[in-house]
């Protein structure tokens, strides 16, 4: 079964850092471009970042462009997302995504982590 | 704040056909993108409902169809039923923006 679960949620003091893990199963993780979107409670969906097959190239939204970093470890079938310097506005529940790769659409979705930004 | 504009809301009675707008411009959907299609459940991640403008990936039922036309697109629900209530978002890239993953307003479905 194709799967992806993320985990590294939870409360951080808006300055603070945290990192993301998302697993991925049940299909050739270096075969596809990787993301990150994002959801406040109550908002919409909002892409975060983008990382290619090999790790090569990556990308960003305005919004995280240098306080948040995606990698991934295709040894392990693992994808990152660092996050450095949290302000509230960074809370969300955070998903996984696969997408093929060259399009910005994705096809398989994690269950998302909640990070919650606050004093 | 999105660069792609969806009504908040739409609703039909089941059975009936409702139809979701998705309004862009010349740096996304007017430049030729493609527009990709999501379904959300309540309290669940987002599903893939229709890819590249008109495609629906396999189980998606063929009650749902996506077109493309100038700047804008559409999704397309006939024979509404109970369990399409949801939240519906359209994507496509955006040439003017980093990165560039963007996503529209989002549109609540309500079977009355």
């Amino acid at each position: 079964e194709v799967q992806l679960v993320e985990s590294g949620g939870g409360l951080v003091q808006p300055g603070g850092s945290l990192r993301l893990s998302c697993a991925a199963s049940g299909f050739t993780f270096s075969s596809y471009w990787m993301h990150w979107v994002r959801q406040a409670p109550g908002k919409g969906l909002v892409w975060v970042s983008r990382i290619n097959s090999d790790g090569s190239s990556t990308s960003y939204a305005d919004s995280v462009k240098g306080r948040f970093t995606i990698s991934r470890d295709n040894a392990k079938n693992t994808l990152y997302l660092q996050m450095n310097s949290l302000r509230a506005e960074d809370t969300a529940v955070y998903y996984c995504a696969r997408g093929p790769v060259g399009y910005y659409y994705m096809d398989v979705w994690g269950k998302g982590t909640t990070v919650t930004v606050s004093s | 704040q999105s660069v792609l504009t969806q009504p908040p809301s739409v609703s039909g009675a089941p059975g009936q056909r409702v139809t979701i707008s998705c309004t862009g411009s010349s740096s996304n959907i007017g430049a030729g993108y493609d527009v990709h299609w999501y379904q959300q459940l309540p309290g669940t991640a987002p599903k893939l409902l229709i890819y590249g403008n008109s495609n629906r990936p396999s189980g998606v039922p063929d009650r749902f169809s996506g077109s493309k036309s100038g700047t804008s697109a559409s999704l397309a629900i006939t024979g509404l039923q109970a369990e399409d209530e949801a939240d519906y978002y359209c994507q496509s890239y955006d040439s003017s923006l980093s990165g560039s993953g963007v996503f529209g307003t989002g549109t609540k479905v309500t079977v009355l």
